[in-house]
């Protein structure tokens, strides 16, 4: 079982619409939780980071955390054509080393 | 502020041939990781070092593969005798490091992009 596992996509969105995106983890000793967009052929940018459970909002963009069913979940408001990447997620281990899921494709549809 | 910086951004070497891979942090960040990432694959972590502590290596693939970081800055990943396998993009992430379990966040370099021929 991978540690961080994401659906791989793509999720096709039309412009406008939310945008969600989930991820789930494996050890319940996880603490910190990031959301990294990565466009084609670029770097992974960081969008957001949570810690605790709960929303989390900066933006047109929501972090979702629940440690007890082991989740965390991206939405995106408003989606733009801007918003098509990958968006990957990332969650520390017990022993601290982030540990990255493969990415979600997203595609955002004028 | 600066970001990561990294250089090359690109390098084309011989098979069998040494490379040598430089990342420079954020300044302040005390932690440097280095990720490879394969085309259409995700991020392999390779090696982490924080401060003055000993480097976590166990993501390296291979005893090719070393890396160091001189006066708790700037760090160079080596590649000895370079395979066609060893094509990737190679990043650099810094961060403020660890606290009482939590991880800050890591901010990305460009990457540089290793090719193999």
């Amino acid at each position: 079982q991978k540690e961080v596992e994401q659906n791989s996509g793509p999720l096709s969105v039309p412009e406008g619409a939310i945008a969600s995106l989930n991820c789930t983890y494996s050890d319940r000793g996880s603490q910190s939780f990031f959301w990294y967009r990565q466009y084609s052929g670029k770097s992974p940018e960081l969008i957001m980071f949570i810690y605790s459970n709960g929303d989390k909002e900066d933006g047109r963009f929501t972090a979702q955390l629940n440690k007890a069913s082991q989740y965390v979940s991206l939405l995106i408001r408003d989606s733009q054509p801007s918003d098509s990447a990958t968006y990957l997620c990332a969650v520390n281990d017990s022993w601290g080393k982030l540990q990255f899921g493969a990415g979600t494709q997203v595609v955002v549809t004028p | 502020g600066a970001g990561v910086s990294q250089s090359p951004s690109n390098k084309v070497t011989e098979k069998g041939k040494d490379v040598e891979l430089r990342c420079d942090p954020i300044s302040g960040h005390t932690a440097l990781y280095w990720y490879r990432q394969s085309l259409g694959q995700g991020l392999e972590f390779l090696i982490y070092f924080q401060g003055n502590s000993a480097p976590d290596k166990s993501g390296l693939p291979s005893d090719r593969f070393s890396a160091e970081r001189t006066g708790g800055s700037v760090s160079t990943l080596t590649i000895q005798r370079t395979q066609q396998e060893d094509s990737a993009v190679y990043l650099c992430a810094s961060s403020l490091g660890r606290d009482r379990g939590f991880e800050y966040e890591q901010y990305f370099g460009p990457g540089t992009r290793l090719t193999v021929t």
